[in-house]
């Protein structure tokens, strides 16, 4: 029964792959969101999607692309990766949207190691 | 440029004792105020969250404490346990769907 999901939970690959994180939650919720947490556990947000529509896009290389193929999944593509894209992935959600103060759930990470 | 600013980055304490950990933004705009625990190999977890219309909000031993004028908020942790120990993370928002966190503070309690 949990409540946001991700998988893998660790992914190790080589400079140059592409490779993809899945993220789904069962809470019903509108809004999910993908964040990375670097090695000094700095938390910024990358992406953030309201019922399958994109409203935040940070300044993030276009080589991440995220895809949320119903308002339960939220999927993030990695192409050409290189070393400065390790780090912990986490996906959240929230029932509408961050600025409404609702709480944010987040799943339990993927950390990525690019050799 | 990180938006809200948070210290100390670490912090030990004796169980029992009191855990003060300071947070400070400069957007006017922001109108929630969250703060976040994370537990090693974990993700981080809704702590206790305020609002600007009130300077204080307690829940059991985590109390926030906010100064809308100096556009800081604090979190106490009274009476801490060595459970207590976790990285915290303050944030900040507004009706814009973004949550800019602060840097995170690691706080270890001692048996």
């Amino acid at each position: 029964d949990t409540a946001v999901s991700q998988t893998p939970k660790y992914l190790v690959t080589q400079m140059g792959n592409d490779k993809s994180i899945k993220c789904e939650q069962n809470l019903g919720h509108d809004t999910m969101y993908w964040y990375k947490q670097d090695s000094k556990k700095f938390l910024k947000i990358m992406f953030s999607y309201n019922n399958k529509e994109l409203i935040i896009n940070e300044t993030v290389p276009n080589r991440f692309s995220p895809k949320s193929p119903d308002k339960a999944h939220l999927n993030l593509h990695i192409n050409s990766l290189e070393l400065g894209d390790s780090a912990v992935y986490f996906c959240a959600s929230s029932q509408a949207g961050q600025g409404s103060g609702d709480e944010q759930f987040f799943g339990p990470g993927t950390r990525l190691t690019v050799l | 440029q990180q938006q809200v600013k948070q210290s100390p980055q670490s912090l030990i304490v004796q169980k029992g004792g009191i855990s003060i950990i300071n947070c400070a933004y400069e957007n006017t705009a922001f109108d929630y105020f969250p703060w976040y625990q994370q537990f090693p190999g974990k993700g981080p977890a809704l702590l206790i969250a305020i609002r600007p219309d009130v300077s204080e909000k307690k829940e059991g031993r985590f109390t926030i404490s906010f100064n809308k004028s100096a556009k800081q908020f604090s979190l106490h942790i009274m009476d801490s346990q060595p459970g207590d120990s976790a990285t915290y993370f303050c944030a900040a928002s507004k009706n814009d769907y973004k949550l800019s966190f602060g840097a995170g503070t690691t706080v270890t309690v001692r048996a």
